[in-house]
């Protein structure tokens, strides 16, 4: 069973630009849940999507934003790149079902330097 | 509100000792926990989980971890320690058990496993 694929690896933007980061989860798993990993401030919680519809939510900015696909791929997007958005993206997804959502499955992360 | 702490930032250990890694959380209701590793560049992988049941949880590479509810304690142990555990350390809680993006994770600890 394939894991959590996250695209692209590794990224080098600008400041200003916009990128789109993508996520695919394990087969059947609808619940997706994007992090930002930085050294100085660990790993915090973006969002999350659960059959297309944005769930819970972080503490970001609006120019962090997410959608998720009817297939449960899920992308996230931030616009006018700051310095201060460089860090390890990491993406999960869990398996819900009505009564217990299994534990997270990480990708191996996107690294986004923006210079 | 829920919540987690990891109050070690480093742990260092000789090869063949024991190791204890500390986690305390704080939640209203039932607590689901979770030990996750993250090596250099890499997502990260799930360890261990206590949903319910024993107190006592073994998991992945060796790892166990005790659930101690009157010290809200879930520190990740393993009797003997490899150099190869080097890595980073994550305990997650959650209270709710059908929504995973509501888990909170640690800060996380360095481990170093010396020769």
């Amino acid at each position: 069973k394939a894991g959590v694929t996250q695209t692209p690896r590794y990224l080098i933007k600008t400041r200003g630009q916009q990128v789109t980061l993508s996520c695919s989860p394990i087969s059947g798993h609808r619940s997706v849940s994007w992090y930002q990993q930085t050294p100085g401030q660990g790993l915090q919680f973006l969002f999350e999507y659960f059959s297309e519809t944005q769930r819970n939510k972080g503490n970001f900015p609006g120019r962090f934003s997410g959608r998720q696909f009817s297939n449960s791929r899920s992308e996230m997007n931030v616009s006018t790149l700051e310095l201060g958005d460089s860090a390890l993206y990491l993406c999960a997804s869990s398996l819900t079902t009505g009564r217990m959502s299994t534990e997270a499955f990480f990708g191996q992360g996107t690294r986004l330097t923006v210079v | 509100a829920q919540s987690v702490a990891q109050p070690e930032d480093q742990v260092n250990v000789a090869e063949g000792n024991p190791l204890t890694v500390k986690c305390t959380y704080s939640v209203s209701g039932n607590p689901y926990l979770f030990w996750y590793v993250q090596y250099p560049n890499r997502g990260l992988q799930f360890l261990l989980k206590y949903i319910t049941g024993d107190n006592l949880v073994k998991g992945s590479y060796g790892f166990e971890a005790e659930f101690n509810k009157s010290q809200t304690s879930f520190h990740l142990k393993k009797p003997s320690a490899l150099v190869s555990d080097s890595a980073l350390y994550f305990c997650a809680v959650r209270e709710d058990r059908t929504n995973a993006g509501k888990s909170t994770f640690g800060d996380g600890t360095t481990l170093t496993v010396k020769p």
